[in-house]
C-alpha cells in the first residue's frame, strides 16, 4: 500500500481482556516504531523495531504491553489484561533507515476503549 | 525525557499569518519535526530543522535557534483547512524515537 495501514481502526473492549493491534508499515521500510497518544497530548513513544528486533522497548509501560515484528514487516502489539487507562490511540510510524534526518511517517492509528 | 512546550490553541482569521513557538530543553539535540495532525487522523511531516536558520516550503516555514533551544512553524495564507493541531517533535543523538509536545491547535476563523 502507500502509507501506513493499521487495523483494527477501533476497538472496544472490556477490563481484563487480551488485544491485539497490527500495523503494515510502507514496504521496504526497515524502520517501525509504537506510539500511544492520550486525548490532547502529543504521541508517547512505546517501542522501535529495526528490522524484526525490538532495538528500544524503553517506552513500554508494563510487562502486560508486549510487541513483535517476526519478518520484519508487519507488526502487532499485544496488550494482556487490559485497563481502562490504556485507553488511547495506539500510532505505528515507519521510516526508511535509522539515520539522523529519516523521517518517521505514521499510520491512522487504532483506537482502543477499555470498558 | 525531553521537555518541550508549545501553546495550547491559536486562532486566527483566513488568509492571516500565524506562528507557533516550540521551545525544548535536551542535552545531545538533533533535530526538530514539525507534524500536523487533523482530528482523529494520523500526524502528517510538514518539516524538519537540523541546523540553525529558516527552512522554507510553500506556505509554510520553520525556523530552528539551538542556542536558544527555540524552534517555530509560520503558516501563511491561511486557510481554513489549516485548522489542526501542529506537533513540535525533537529527536537526540543514538537515539530514534520522536519526543513529542502536546501541540497547538490552530482554528482558522473566516
Amino acid at each position: 500500500g502507500a502509507g501506513v495501514s493499521q487495523t483494527p481502526s477501533n476497538k472496544v473492549t472490556e477490563k481484563g481482556k487480551y488485544v491485539e493491534l497490527r500495523c503494515d508499515p510502507i514496504s521496504g521500510h526497515t524502520a517501525l516504531y509504537w506510539y500511544r497518544q492520550s486525548l490532547g497530548q502529543g504521541p508517547e513513544f512505546l517501542i522501535y523495531f529495526q528490522g524484526t528486533g525490538a532495538a528500544d522497548d524503553s517506552g513500554l509501560p508494563n510487562d502486560r504491553f508486549f510487541a513483535v515484528r517476526p519478518e520484519g514487516s508487519v507488526s502487532t502489539l499485544k496488550i494482556q489484561r487490559t485497563e481502562r487507562g490504556d485507553s488511547a490511540v495506539y500510532l505505528c510510524a515507519s521510516s526508511p533507515g535509522t539515520s539522523g534526518k529519516e523521517t518517521q511517517y505514521f499510520g491512522p492509528g487504532t483506537r482502543l476503549l477499555v470498558l | 525525557g525531553q521537555n518541550i512546550d508549545q501553546p495550547t490553541e491559536m486562532t486566527a482569521t483566513e488568509g492571516a499569518i500565524v506562528q507557533i513557538n516550540c521551545t525544548y530543553q535536551t542535552s545531545g539535540f538533533n533535530g526538530l519535526f514539525w507534524y500536523q495532525q487533523h482530528a482523529g487522523e494520523a500526524p502528517t511531516f510538514l518539516s524538519y530543522n537540523v541546523l540553525d536558520g529558516l527552512e522554507e516550503k510553500g506556505r509554510f516555514s520553520s525556523f530552528l535557534s539551538r542556542s536558544k533551544g527555540y524552534s517555530y512553524l509560520l503558516l501563511k495564507e491561511l486557510q481554513m483547512k489549516d485548522s489542526a493541531s501542529y506537533l513540535c517533535a525533537v529527536r537526540v543523538y543514538n537515539d530514534y524515537k520522536l519526543s513529542f509536545g502536546a501541540g497547538t491547535t490552530v482554528t482558522v476563523r473566516a
